[in-house]
């Protein structure tokens, strides 16, 4: 069965507090991992799409990386702005049944 | 351009009642989603439409629950006969399409419609 999980639960950084996330995953055959950023009351808005291990994007003070089994999404200096929960999710090759990890939960403290 | 919407935004209803929740996706957007979302997880996936076919409705809890998409572009969830576990935050996304390894898979939801079943 196709399951992502993501950690930490929830984090807590001051305000350029560089830190990581984790999302782990098991799906046979990854045809893709997306980062989705949701603010609260809000649906999810896409950050970015990794295809394969070794791929990294950026956007800003993010940075997604990629492996076989997971993924990082780098926070740089980050600003209070940068507080929302950070979904992940992937698409596994024979079908469009995307799976969501459960989020992390980021606030970034002034 | 305008985004993914749904309508209504709020919807309270009784027990045993039907629902219908509609979604307008980006126009010329081939792929349509529905999921659920319960308050501090991820979208549970529902059902998707490529176009006017329905792709796949592993999701979808119980036969309670159906979608449409007739012309390829709005789509409708209807739950019938609604229980109080059915009380959610539903949302709709939509996407170029599926071309694998593309950006054709990024997906755009909208606002949702958060259901209450009394």
């Amino acid at each position: 069965e196709d399951q992502v999980t993501q950690s930490p639960e929830a984090l807590r950084l001051q305000e350029g507090e560089s830190s990581s996330l984790n999302c782990s995953y098991t799906v046979s055959g990854l045809r893709g991992l997306f980062w989705y950023r949701q603010d609260p009351g809000k649906g999810p808005e896409f950050l970015f799409t990794l295809y394969s291990a070794g791929e990294e994007k950026e956007k800003e003070r993010l940075k997604a990386t990629l492996t076989k089994k997971e993924s990082f999404l780098h926070i740089t200096a980050p600003k209070p702005e940068d507080s929302a929960t950070y979904l992940c999710a992937v698409l596994h090759n024979y079908g469009q049944n995307f799976v969501f990890g459960p989020g992390t939960r980021l606030s970034v403290l002034p | 351009g305008a985004g993914v919407s749904q309508s209504p935004r709020y919807k309270v209803t009784k027990r045993g009642q039907d629902v219908a929740l509609r979604c307008d996706p980006i126009s010329g957007h081939v792929s349509l989603y529905w999921y659920r979302q319960a308050l501090g997880q991820g979208p549970e996936f529902l059902t998707y439409f490529n176009y006017e076919a329905q792709q796949d409705k592993s999701g979808l809890p119980n036969d309670r629950f159906s979608a449409e998409r007739p012309e390829g572009s709005i789509s409708t969830l209807t739950i019938q006969r609604t229980e109080q576990r059915d009380s959610a935050m539903y949302r709709c996304a939509s996407s170029l399409g599926s071309l694998a390894g593309t950006s054709y898979n990024e997906q755009f939801f909208g606002p949702g419609t958060r259901l209450t079943v009394l």
